[in-house]
C-alpha cells in the first residue's frame, strides 16, 4: 500500500500559470479532499469528493477546480495561479462511513510558490 | 458553524518535561474529537481520537481526554522527548445524522522539545 500520494512536492509557478496538482490513493476510499496549509491559519478545506463524478466546496474554493472520474485519483487544478495561492497543499482520504467519515489519512503535501 | 481554538505557539520544552496543549471547541451536535501530529516536512498523522464524551484517547504516550462540560480536549503527555518535537493539530467531526464529511482544524501549535 502506497496510501495517498502528490506529485509534485515542490512547484514554482509564474503569475497567470495553469498547472495540475496530483494525487492519488490505493486504499479503495470514497471521500477525498484538498486542504491548504497557510501559517498561523491551520488547514482549510478547498474541495472534496465523496465518491467518483462527485464533488463539493470547501471552505476556501475560488481559484481551484476539481474533478473525480475515478476512485483512486483527485487532482487540483489551478486555472491562472495568483501570488495568494502560495501555500502548501495536502490531500487526504478517508473511508465514508454513517454519519460522516472516518480516520483521513494525509499525503506528503506539495509546496507550491507562485511569483 | 463548528471551530477549534488550540493555545498558540510556539511552545518550547526541556526534555522530559511534561507537556499540555489546550484545545476547546464549539458544535452544535455530538463532535468527535480528534489530535493530528505533523513532523517537519511530512502530511499530518492521526495521533488520538475520542467519539464521546469522557472517552480518553491514548497513543504513543500522548493522552487527552473528551470534556463535555467543558467542550475541551486538551493533549497531554507526562515526559517530552526530542522526537516529539513537531506541529500539533486539535480537530473536530461534527455528527450531524445527515452525514458530514468535513474535518475543522485548530490553528496548530508547534512543539519544540531540547536536549
Amino acid at each position: 500500500n502506497a496510501g495517498v500520494t502528490q506529485t509534485p512536492k515542490f512547484q514554482v509557478l509564474k503569475t497567470g500559470q495553469s498547472m495540475t496538482l496530483q494525487c492519488a490513493q490505493d486504499m479503495n476510499h470514497e471521500y477525498m479532499s484538498w486542504y491548504r496549509q497557510d501559517p498561523g491559519m491551520g488547514l482549510r478545506l478547498i474541495h472534496y469528493s465523496v465518491g467518483a463524478g462527485i464533488t463539493d466546496q470547501g471552505e476556501v474554493p475560488n481559484g481551484y477546480n476539481v474533478s473525480r472520474s475515478t476512485t483512486e485519483d483527485f487532482p487540483l487544478r489551478l486555472l491562472s495561479a495568483a501570488p495568494s495561492q502560495t501555500s502548501v497543499y495536502f490531500c487526504a482520504s478517508s473511508y465514508a462511513q454513517r454519519g460522516g467519515i472516518g480516520e483521513q489519512f494525509f499525503g506528503p503535501g506539495t509546496r507550491l510558490t507562485v511569483l | 458553524g463548528d471551530s477549534v481554538t488550540q493555545m498558540e505557539g510556539p511552545v518550547t520544552l526541556s526534555e522530559e518535561a511534561f507537556l499540555t496543549i489546550n484545545c476547546t471547541y464549539t458544535a452544535t451536535g455530538y463532535p468527535s474529537l480528534f489530535w493530528y501530529v505533523q513532523y517537519p516536512g511530512e502530511g499530518l498523522q492521526l495521533l488520538l481520537k475520542a467519539t464521546k464524551a469522557d472517552d480518553k484517547g491514548s497513543n504513543k504516550g500522548f493522552e487527552a481526554t473528551y470534556r463535555k462540560e467543558t467542550t475541551s480536549f486538551h493533549l497531554e503527555k507526562g515526559s517530552v522527548q526530542v522526537s516529539d518535537s513537531a506541529v500539533y493539530f486539535c480537530a473536530l467531526r461534527e455528527y450531524s445524522g445527515a452525514g458530514s464529511y468535513q474535518l475543522t482544524f485548530g490553528k496548530g501549535t508547534k512543539l519544540s522539545v531540547i536536549p
